[in-house]
């Protein structure tokens, strides 16, 4: 079976420039999350679906972060405009309701 | 708030040594407890957990008990192996949807 596939693995950008990252969850998986996790850190989450549903966006920096997760499947994190600080490691993992998270491979974001 | 404090790394140890991850939560009620690994280039995986007071998780020879009176869920391993190499992260939840992670620790196990 198929893992938590994330897409790109590394992204370099200037700032200022838009980025998105894209994520296929598990199948079957109805909840997504995304997080992120900064160099030496922990991740942190950024937003959890159930379904189609953003039930916890609590920690999403709205003003230049969003997500969609169109038919309750694939999802994409977008930044725009990107800032120096947003370099981390993107990744998202996918669940049942109130079961163990699977987590992909994330996605590494540079900001130059 | 709920948070999850583990030792500082790096830790290098020898093939066969014993390892010991300290982790100390803070948290209202009774939480679950878990531990991740990340081996290089890879997501985390769950490595073992545990669901109450005195409890003890273990999976590939790793060992965690739950500990209510310290506060406690130190990782342990009784020989360890060049394979083992990755970064380990402690982390609680009160729901599978609602996981605090630490900063994980890195161990390195040399030949």
């Amino acid at each position: 079976e198929a893992g938590v596939v994330q897409s790109p693995r590394y992204k370099i950008i200037e700032k200022k420039q838009p980025v998105a990252f894209w994520c296929n969850p598990i199948s079957g998986h109805n909840t997504l999350y995304w997080y992120r996790q900064n160099l030496g850190q922990g991740p942190e989450l950024l937003i959890r679906y159930e379904n189609e549903e953003a039930v916890d966006d609590s920690q999403l920096p709205k003003d230049r972060f969003s997500a969609e997760r169109l038919k309750g499947v694939d999802s994409t994190l977008k930044i725009q405009p990107a800032e120096l600080g947003d370099s981390a490691v993107y990744l998202c993992a996918s669940s049942l309701i109130q079961t163990e998270q699977y987590f992909g491979p994330g996605t590494r974001l540079t900001v130059t | 708030g709920n948070s999850v404090t583990q030792m500082e790394g790096p830790v290098t140890l020898s093939e066969e040594a014993f390892l010991t991850i300290n982790c100390t939560y803070t948290a209202t009620g009774y939480p679950s407890l878990f531990w991740y690994v990340q081996y290089p280039g890879e997501g985390l995986q769950l490595l073992l957990k545990a669901t109450k007071a005195d409890d003890k998780g273990s999976n590939k020879g790793f060992e965690a008990t739950y500990r209510k009176e310290t506060t406690s869920f130190h990782l342990e391993k009784g020989s360890v192996q060049v394979s083992d190499s990755a970064v380990y992260f402690c982390a609680l939840s009160y729901s599978a949807n609602d996981m605090r992670f630490g900063a994980g620790t890195r161990l390195t196990v040399k030949p």
